[in-house]
């Protein structure tokens, strides 16, 4: 069964502090992997993606990795900031463009204190 | 920013009442998408559409239609609201990324839907 899994569920850390959440899913085919960040109320933007190829990728801050071997990503926020709160999702791709069905994660809820 | 948007954001409705969520996107893309999701839980797809007069029905089942007469608008419809129909609904377009075999999403800000 294709799924996505993250942790963890919740974390709260304090401003400028980084952190590491995970991403593991058993989608094959795979096509590629994608961050998105939801703010509270908002609907989700896209951080990063990353094919098969890729083992890493950067935007800013925010830094994910990906371990197509393991099935595993990361995605590790630096130096952490009060509007870093929101839900972080991962979303993998089976297969590339139009055919591509998606299968997302429940998200990891972020919340940076002062 | 991405030029999708709902309307409207945030509606409480009595059951039994039809209702029209809408949503338009101004960046001329082919493809739609609704998402249904709940509190701590993944969104669902629901409904899409590969363009005008294209629509197909998501992986979630769902009594909500959808219709596509134009590029720019996909707008959902309940033609009778439950409460079992409380949650967010999310719109997005995508369209390819530039010199990849994928595609990005865009989402609007969604609707979040009460029935009492």
């Amino acid at each position: 069964k294709n799924q996505v899994e993250q942790s963890p569920q919740s974390l709260i850390i304090l401003e400028g502090k980084n952190c590491t959440l995970q991403c593991n899913y058993t989608v094959s085919p795979f096509s590629n992997l994608r961050w998105y960040k939801q703010d509270t109320g908002r609907g989700p933007v896209s951080l990063t993606i990353m094919t098969f190829s890729e083992n890493t990728k950067s935007n800013g801050r925010y830094t994910a990795t990906l371990d197509a071997d393991t099935k595993q990503s990361s995605l590790h926020i630096t130096a952490s900031q009060l509007s870093d709160s929101a839900s972080y999702i991962c979303v993998v791709s089976d297969r590339g463009s139009t055919l591509g069905r998606l299968y997302f994660g429940r998200g990891t809820q972020l919340t940076v204190w002062p | 920013e991405a030029d999708i948007y709902q309307t409207p954001r945030y509606l409480v409705i009595g059951t039994g009442k039809k209702i029209t969520l809408e949503c338009s996107q101004t960046m001329g893309h082919d493809k739609m998408y609704w998402y249904q999701q709940d509190p701590g839980m993944e969104l669902h797809l629901i409904h899409y559409s590969y363009g005008v007069n294209s629509t197909e029905k998501g992986d979630l089942s769902s009594e909500s239609t959808v219709s596509r007469i134009r590029t720019e608008h996909f707008p959902l419809t309940l033609e009778s609201a439950r409460p079992s129909h409380t949650s967010q609904y999310l719109c997005a377009s995508s369209a390819p990324d530039r010199g990849q075999f994928t595609d990005t999403q865009y989402f609007g800000p969604g609707t979040r839907l009460t029935v009492l």
